[in-house]
């Protein structure tokens, strides 16, 4: 596609409950990156996935998070059993190469509240 | 630890002022930098970036910034900012011995005046 895809755009949940968000990236683009943005703060990296490699999961902040993706093609972010501190909006990203090549292209995000 | 700083939470300026926004990191080795801009409403959006040579680097809308490797400094620069450059702006790095991934400053909120 054009750029990089998101959805939803927005997702309230209750607390407790699992959810599943989808990034479509830019067609060829090898890598693609989670990141969280909570209110007033800057980007917290989450995941990096590159090709086939092994994923940069390094940036997980508790073992209720994971992302899969499969080849070069759509990434799941999933967040089981929410809490209220996982509301924010979870962005996604593609980059034709790696961070030391390439620039990364970022989706509109998705806005995640837990009540 | 490791990390991006941007000097300044929120400037405030008026239409055609100057604007310097700091950035600062703390990785040592080869590195990359960027500058992202979100508008109000819009997704991030690249407004410039370095990975070699001529440390002074132009941008999209009249933006430049400098790599200035012995100052750990990528600072962004506008000789005359307008209205519509109102937006938060983030400063990232990547640090090639330190990951694949962008690391990012906590960004700067610029608010100009008409």
């Amino acid at each position: 596609g054009a750029g990089v895809s998101q959805s939803p755009s927005n997702k309230v949940t209750e607390k407790g409950k699992d959810v599943e968000l989808r990034c479509d990236p830019i067609s060829g683009h090898t890598a693609l990156y989670w990141y969280r943005q909570r209110l007033g703060q800057g980007l917290e990296f989450l995941i990096y996935f590159q090709g086939n490699s092994a994923p940069d999961k390094s940036g997980l902040p508790s073992d209720r998070f994971s992302a899969e993706r499969t080849g070069e093609s759509v990434s799941t972010l999933t967040i089981q059993r929410t809490q209220q501190e996982d509301s924010a909006v979870y962005l996604c990203a593609s980059s034709a190469g790696t961070a030391r090549t390439s620039e990364a292209f970022f989706g509109q995000g998705t806005r995640l509240t837990v009540v | 630890a490791q990390s991006v700083s941007q000097h300044n939470h929120h400037v405030i300026l008026s239409e055609a002022a100057s604007l310097e926004l700091g950035c600062n990191y703390s990785y040592g080795g080869t590195v990359n930098l960027f500058w992202y801009v979100q508008y109000p409403g819009q997704h991030l959006q690249l407004l410039l970036k370095y990975f070699s040579g001529d440390p002074l680097v132009k941008g999209i809308k009249g933006f430049e910034a400098e790599f200035i490797k012995s100052k750990f400094s990528f600072n962004l620069r506008k000789p005359s900012v307008q209205w519509s450059d109102t937006a938060e702006y983030f400063c990232a790095v990547n640090a090639e011995n330190y990951g694949q991934n962008f690391v990012f400053g906590p960004g700067t909120r610029l608010s100009v005046l008409p």
